[in-house]
């Protein structure tokens, strides 16, 4: 399978603690995003990256949220001292820069609640 | 800042036969897109159909057919001979010309397709 991989789908943390999610773009894939799901809503923009650099974060993504993207290829979204407030479903999309009109390719998530 | 609203939280259909989802949008930009997804349970969001703001014609994509109405800013998604598998939670989604898959969602309008 060629698509969007996440890790962990499903995290089970507690309050305060440090939280990491990986995911791997579609290979030729150039640009990477990080949308946060809620129930019930539409998923909300939080941060992307075009190869390594991180382009625009989203005012949603706090002083405790960092992404990366290292090497241009895997991202990973860690959350530092979780609150009850941090779950959700983080969802991972790449798209393929330039060219099209930039669709993008959805992971499964990575559901995390906090306790 | 772009709004997405989608007015229908549930939307109901018999097997074979025909729904329309709505969408409205606000937005001060003349180029940009609009998309619907679906997000089946459990599953990857996956593009139903996109338009590109500056065509005049809907969008089609066999079942699948848009009602786009620039200057109410409506979008609306028609599917035709409704399936069981077409049974999901469907959003509805904006893209500015300028920002590549930065997009503003709507809230979902879940749909359930009865035998």
């Amino acid at each position: 399978d060629t698509g969007v991989s996440q890790d962990p789908r499903h995290k089970i943390t507690k309050r305060g603690q440090n939280v990491t999610f990986r995911c791997d773009p579609i290979s030729e894939h150039n640009r990477l995003y990080w949308y946060r799901q809620t129930l019930g809503q539409g998923p909300e923009f939080l941060t992307y990256f075009q190869n390594e650099a991180q382009l625009e974060k989203s005012r949603l993504l706090s002083d405790r949220f960092s992404a990366e993207r290292p090497k241009g290829s895997f991202s990973t979204l860690e959350i530092q001292r979780t609150e009850q407030g941090d779950s959700a479903m983080y969802l991972c999309a790449s798209s393929l820069l330039p060219g099209g009109s930039g669709e993008l390719f959805f992971g499964e998530g990575s559901r995390l609640t906090v306790l | 800042a772009q709004t997405v609203t989608q007015s229908q939280p549930e939307m109901s259909v018999q097997e074979a036969e025909t729904v329309t989802l709505s969408c409205t949008y606000d937005t001060s930009e003349s180029d940009y897109y609009l998309f619907w997804y679906k997000q089946p349970p459990s599953r990857q969001m996956i593009l139903v159909i996109r338009q590109e703001a500056y065509k005049q014609q809907n969008a089609t994509e066999n079942r699948f057919s848009v009602n786009f109405q620039k200057a109410a800013k409506s979008f609306s998604l028609k599917i035709s001979d409704s399936q069981l598998g077409d049974a999901a939670m469907y959003f509805c989604a904006y893209r500015s010309g300028t920002s590549y898959g930065k997009l503003t969602f709507g809230q979902g309008t879940i749909l359930t397709v009865h035998p």
